[in-house]
């Protein structure tokens, strides 16, 4: 019965690395989100994976971004040459079915980036 | 474009007391409406979800109210516990399309005051 889990839950990169982010979302979910929360905010949507097609990846800030999900289970979000405004929390979600609307969510990667 | 604007932005509500968190939406195709929690450090968990072919939803001290027409939908809380003091978020989303994103409003921050 484990939940969405991500890792690491914080990391600390110095400006201009590269970042690499985990989520394994609940065993057997099609659907699997990433967001980008700043201090303050609401989530905002990043990208969608329905199994291991990447279905909509609008919401990536740059091509800096980019994220897989290549068995159709865990997913990594890399952010190269990371840059200050990058720092948030980055939430995974999954949901069971590819129309599905419930979506559970981690605790998120806290990213700072000095 | 701010999709699903919430208010207010804090709330202070006395123990037993009822809590009423507002949100407004945009978008006439969003079919879906959520509520989540989010304590500090964690990520945002679901309370209660509607769908607009019903005006109300309950669940224990938790009722959504849902006015399809005005394109407003609120949280009420009932009977306010200090446990409850925590980040509320709206969310809506269009199921069937192909990405059942969810766009987050700005969030309410409530404390439960004993």
């Amino acid at each position: 019965g484990a939940g969405v889990s991500q890792s690491p839950r914080y990391k600390v990169a110095k400006r201009g690395q590269d970042v690499a982010l985990r989520c394994d979302p609940i065993s057997g979910h099609v659907s699997l989100f990433w967001y980008q929360q700043a201090l303050g905010q609401g989530p905002e949507f990043l990208t969608y994976f329905q199994n291991e097609a990447q279905l909509d990846k609008s919401g990536l800030p740059s091509d800096r971004f980019f994220a897989e999900r290549p068995e159709g289970s865990v997913s990594t979000l890399k952010i190269q040459r990371t840059q200050q405004e990058d720092s948030a929390v980055y939430l995974c979600a999954s949901s069971e079915r590819a129309s599905g609307d419930t979506q559970y969510f981690g605790p998120g990667t806290r990213l700072t980036v000095l | 474009q701010q999709q699903v604007k919430q208010s207010p932005q804090s709330l202070i509500v006395q123990k037993g007391g009822i809590s009423i968190i507002n949100c407004a939406y945009e978008n006439t195709a969003f079919d879906y409406f959520p509520w989540y929690q989010q304590f500090p450090g964690k990520g945002p968990a679901l309370l209660i979800a509607i769908r607009p072919d019903v005006s109300e939803k309950k669940e224990g001290r938790f009722t959504i109210s849902f006015n399809k027409s005005a394109k407003q939908f609120s949280l009420h809380i009932m009977d306010s516990q200090p446990g409850d003091s925590a980040t509320y978020f709206c969310a809506a989303s269009r199921a069937g399309g192909a990405t059942n994103k969810l766009i987050f409003g700005t969030g309410t921050l409530l404390a439960v005051q004993p």
